[in-house]
């Protein structure tokens, strides 16, 4: 079984600074990926970043990236230069194993403050 | 702009109602997702289909069902709706291109439902 563990419920950052979003999780399967959805108060839920497993490099999006450290079974996210759009619920998510379940952790609700 | 529509968007209706809400994807995915999202949005999985005429129980119990007769849609059924319903569902659906290949899940905008 799969589970994903977000441990920071809520955090809050300044306009243009950095913030990171903690994310652990636990799987028995070798082939698996890695995301992290966000969720804007208008409740629809979209892909920020994703990693697959069996690659060593750290995925990179625009001012997203995600420090992936497989040893550890850490998945951090990286916000840079953060905007008051990135206002939202942010899920950490794995998936793997011949089913594919989606597993979500509980979620960090992040404020970007003006 | 995903291709995933969830019908309807709100919900309220009384106990004792069956309902079934509608999740359709033109995507060509196998595999289809339903989610129960508490007023805290934590995200619990209560269904999941990785093809036609397969769906299984997701990690929480849910008294809802759902079918899969084709590839496009995965409707959820509560045949008597209680107060203890309420709750945002959201639907997703992804591919499995197979050989480390994923693709990631697209979601619906969710129903709203509230059984009074």
């Amino acid at each position: 079984a799969q589970t994903v563990t977000q441990s920071q419920p809520e955090m809050s950052v300044q306009e243009a600074e950095t913030v990171t979003l903690s994310c652990t999780y636990d799987t028995s399967e070798n082939n698996y990926y890695l995301f992290w959805y966000k969720q804007p108060p208008s409740r629809q839920m979209i892909l920020v970043i994703r990693q697959e497993a069996y690659k060593q490099q750290n995925a990179t999006e625009n001012r997203f990236s995600v420090n992936f450290q497989k040893a550890a079974k850490s998945f951090s996210l990286k916000i840079s230069d953060s905007q008051l759009g990135d206002t939202a619920m942010y899920f950490c998510a794995a998936r793997g194993g011949a089913t594919n379940k989606l597993i979500f952790g509980t979620g960090t609700l992040l404020a970007v403050q003006p | 702009e995903a291709d995933i529509y969830q019908t309807p968007r709100y919900l309220v209706i009384g106990t004792g109602k069956k309902i079934t809400l509608e999740c359709s994807q033109t995507m060509g995915h196998d595999k289809m997702y339903w989610y129960q999202q508490d007023p805290g949005m934590e995200l619990h999985l209560i269904h999941y289909s990785y093809g036609v005429n397969s769906t299984e129980k997701g990690d929480l119990s849910s008294e809802s069902t759902v079918s899969r007769i084709r590839t496009e849609h995965f409707p959820l059924t509560l045949e008597s709706a209680r107060p203890s319903h309420t709750s945002q569902y959201l639907c997703a659906s992804s591919e499995y291109i197979g050989d480390r290949k994923s693709t990631e899940a697209f979601f619906g905008q969710g129903t709203r439902l509230t059984v009074v």
